[in-house]
């Protein structure tokens, strides 16, 4: 299958600072990303949207202003994770489509924010 | 998009096929069946997917109900680098990719 890539795999941060998180498409070009949120124990859960050069849509809940998204080429989209505190602390998981195709995940960024 | 139910999770001996169920009675026409699963920290890895027809490729196999109000994904001979959650999605194709419990599969020696 495709391939989506995100780096880094893994953050450690300290309060208050910001996190940036890329995830780009390798092979393929990515109309479409998605980003999502995993805590432990727990199961993905959508945060933002993003179509190429427009603004992310976000869901319920999910503060614009803190969780910075672009998307500015069709093969990589970013996420800003500002001010980061220790509740912040997560599995972050970018995945990217093209057209209506199915989705492709990268593996996913750990972030623990101390 | 429908909603999905699975069980919680599932046993299956190795070498043996697995045959993970899911149900999605209030699935409409245009709704897509997929599945995914995700290994321990990692991202979630594209396993099948289908409308109608019953599916098969290198993975697995897709066997979806002539009502389609149920499907079964079957790993053939499961190993153990198959435990894993996996994840049954019913949505309309160009939605976005909304995740549920899932079914957690440990496939044991």
């Amino acid at each position: 299958g495709a391939v989506v890539s995100q780096h880094p795999s893994w953050v450690i941060c300290k309060s208050g600072t910001s996190v940036k998180i890329e995830c780009r498409s390798l092979d393929f070009q990515a109309t479409t990303m998605f980003w999502y949120r995993q805590f432990p124990k727990q199961s993905l859960m959508l945060m933002a949207t993003s179509n190429e050069g427009s603004k992310a849509t976000y869901e319920q809940g999910v503060e614009k202003d803190k969780f910075l998204i672009n998307h500015a080429s069709l093969t990589l989209s970013t996420l800003t994770v500002t001010s980061a505190h220790p509740e912040d602390s997560s599995f972050y998981i970018c995945s990217a489509r093209q057209g209506f195709a199915e989705a492709f995940f990268g593996q996913g960024t750990r972030l623990t924010v101390v | 998009d429908a909603k999905t139910t699975q069980p919680p999770s599932m046993d299956c001996a190795e070498g043996r096929a697995a045959n993970l169920p899911c149900n999605h009675s209030t699935i409409s026409g245009n709704e897509y069946v997929y599945w995914y699963r995700q290994i321990h920290s990692q991202g979630p890895q594209y396993i099948i997917h289908g409308l109608k027809n019953n599916e098969t490729n290198e993975m697995a196999s897709l066997i979806i109900t002539e009502d389609r109000k149920s499907s079964t994904l079957i790993l053939p001979h499961a190993t153990l680098r198959d435990t894993a959650v996996y994840y049954c999605i019913v949505r309309v194709e160009g939605n976005d990719m909304r995740f549920g419990a899932g079914t957690r599969l440990t496939v044991k020696p």
